[in-house]
C-alpha cells in the first residue's frame, strides 16, 4: 500500500535552533518528493521538490535530502525563526501510472520564543 | 496572478442542505483537484479534472461531484450534507498533471451540524 508516514507528530523548539523532520515512504514507483509548509489557516506552500536523483535541495533555511534507496527523507531547519510554526508535509508522486500524490499527516512544528 | 481562489472561507450548514464551494485559478493550469482535510489525516483527494470537460473521482468522492466547464473554475458541490463532511477543503492546480508542483488555494472550513 502506498503511504507517506512523518514523524515526529509534533515538535516545540527555542527560536534560533535547529531542527530535522523526517519522513519515510513506500510509494512505489516513485516520481518525486516535496515538502510543503502550512501555516494555521491557510493553504500547503511548497519548498522544495525533488526527483530520483537529487539527495539535497536547499530553500533558503529549509534544507530537503533524500534517499531514494532506504525511502527516506528529512527536512532541516536552520537557526529557527518565529515564522516557521506551521505544519511541514511530505508529499510523495508516483505509483503504478504515476498519477497518485500521497500526503503525510504532517508535523505540527512551534518556535517558542 | 491571484494564483488559486476559493470562496467561501467557512461555512456552516445544516444536515441535508446543498452548497457550492467554488475555486478559481488564473494561472491557466490543466489540471485541478479538490482535497479535504481532517485532523491527524494526510489530505486525501475528492474529485479531479485534467482538463475542461474532463474529471474523474478521487479517494473520497461520495457525496461530492464536481464539474469543469472552463479551464479556470472547477466548483465542488455537496449534495445532501452530512455531519461527517465536516473538514477543511483545499482547491489545488498544476501545469498537466500531479507530476507538477500543485498550488493550494487557502480553503474552505465547513461545518455541518
Amino acid at each position: 500500500k502506498n503511504q507517506v508516514e512523518q514523524s515526529p507528530q509534533s515538535l516545540i523548539i527555542l527560536e534560533g535552533k535547529n531542527c530535522t523532520l523526517q519522513c519515510n515512504y513506500t510509494v512505489s514507483p516513485f516520481s518525486n518528493l516535496r515538502w510543503y509548509k502550512q501555516d494555521t489557516g491557510r493553504g500547503p506552500v511548497s519548498l522544495t521538490i525533488m526527483t530520483f536523483s537529487e539527495n539535497t535541495k536547499s530553500n533558503g533555511r529549509y534544507t530537503a535530502t533524500l534517499d531514494a534507496d532506504t525511502k527516506q527523507s528529512s527536512l532541516h531547519i536552520t537557526a529557527s525563526q518565529l515564522s516557521d510554526s506551521a505544519s511541514y508535509i511530505c508529499v510523495v508522486s508516483g505509483g503504478e501510472y504515476g498519477n497518485k500524490l500521497v500526503f503525510g499527516a504532517g508535523t505540527i512544528l512551534r518556535v517558542k520564543s | 496572478n491571484a494564483g488559486v481562489t476559493q470562496t467561501p472561507k467557512f461555512q456552516v450548514l445544516k444536515t441535508g442542505q446543498s452548497m457550492t464551494l467554488q475555486c478559481a485559478q488564473d494561472m491557466n493550469h490543466e489540471y485541478m483537484s479538490w482535497y479535504r482535510q481532517d485532523p491527524g489525516m494526510g489530505l486525501r483527494l475528492i474529485h479531479y479534472s485534467v482538463g475542461a470537460g474532463i474529471t474523474d473521482q478521487g479517494e473520497v468522492p461520495n457525496g461530492y461531484n464536481v464539474s469543469r466547464s472552463t479551464t479556470e473554475d472547477f466548483p465542488l458541490r455537496l449534495l445532501s450534507a452530512a455531519p461527517s463532511q465536516t473538514s477543511v477543503y483545499f482547491c489545488a492546480s498544476s501545469y498537466r498533471s500531479v507530476g507538477y508542483e500543485q498550488f493550494f488555494g487557502p480553503g474552505t472550513r465547513l461545518t455541518v451540524l
